[in-house]
């Protein structure tokens, strides 16, 4: 059975960091692509960033381009996101998402989010 | 950028009814479209993918159809459990992946 289990999320204050992790099993991990996709509270869904297989393609959503980076270490089934210069509409549930297949690009298994809160 | 327009915002409908869930993109996605069903205080669960093959796992009451910009996720016989939060998802335009706003399934 896929397992997707998120970490660290934490209340920081605005233009603060943080870096939240994912622990996967049940799956051969170095065959997929990753993704985090978050989801602010009572609001819907926002792609924010995916890592192919070894790493070698990263790609973010333009709201988190340039603060947020994705990363992954395949010898211990995890995927990673650093988050830097946070702001207050950053607050939200951050999924851990494997891919359908190595790169079908759809969302086929979810962790149960890591929350994470910008406030002053 | 792909935007994805999902209608009704919200569909009120019995148990044992059909629902039938429209998203519309602002240009053609081809076939590239999902369906995914988020319940209450859970994580969203993949129901169609390439807008008509049903995931691992998926009852077959649930069906995708459309292709280019119109698409509509079927659900023939409202079961208790599928009360609940349907989005569409484009990969067309990949890298950039976007989501529908969502549709609400709630009982009548």
């Amino acid at each position: 059975e896929v397992q997707l289990v998120e970490s660290g999320g934490a209340v920081v204050r605005p233009g603060g960091s943080l870096r939240i992790s994912c622990a996967a099993s049940g799956f051969t991990f170095d065959d997929y692509t990753m993704y985090w996709v978050r989801q602010a509270p009572g609001k819907g869904l926002e792609w924010i960033s995916l890592i192919n297989w070894d790493s070698s393609s990263t790609y973010y959503a333009d709201s988190v381009k340039g603060r947020f980076t994705i990363s992954r270490d395949n010898s211990k089934n995890s995927l990673y996101l650093q988050m830097n210069s946070l702001r207050t509409e950053d607050t939200a549930f951050y999924y851990c998402v494997k891919d359908v297949a190595t790169m079908g690009l759809y969302f086929a298994s979810w962790g149960q989010g890591a929350l994470v809160t910008v406030s002053s | 950028e792909v935007v994805l327009t999902q209608s009704p915002a919200t569909l009120s409908l019995s148990p044992g009814d059909r629902a039938t869930l429209s998203c519309k993109a602002s240009q053609s996605v081809t076939f590239y479209l999902a369906w995914y069903q988020q319940r209450s205080g859970q994580a969203p669960r993949l129901l169609i993918y390439d807008a008509s093959k049903r995931a691992t796992g998926i009852p077959a009451r649930f069906s995708g159809s459309g292709s280019g910009t119109d698409f509509t996720l079927t659900i023939s016989r409202l079961e208790p459990e599928d009360f609940a939060v349907y989005y569409c998802q484009q990969r067309s335009n990949w890298p950039q992946l976007t989501f529908g706003g969502g549709t609400k399934v709630e009982i009548k």
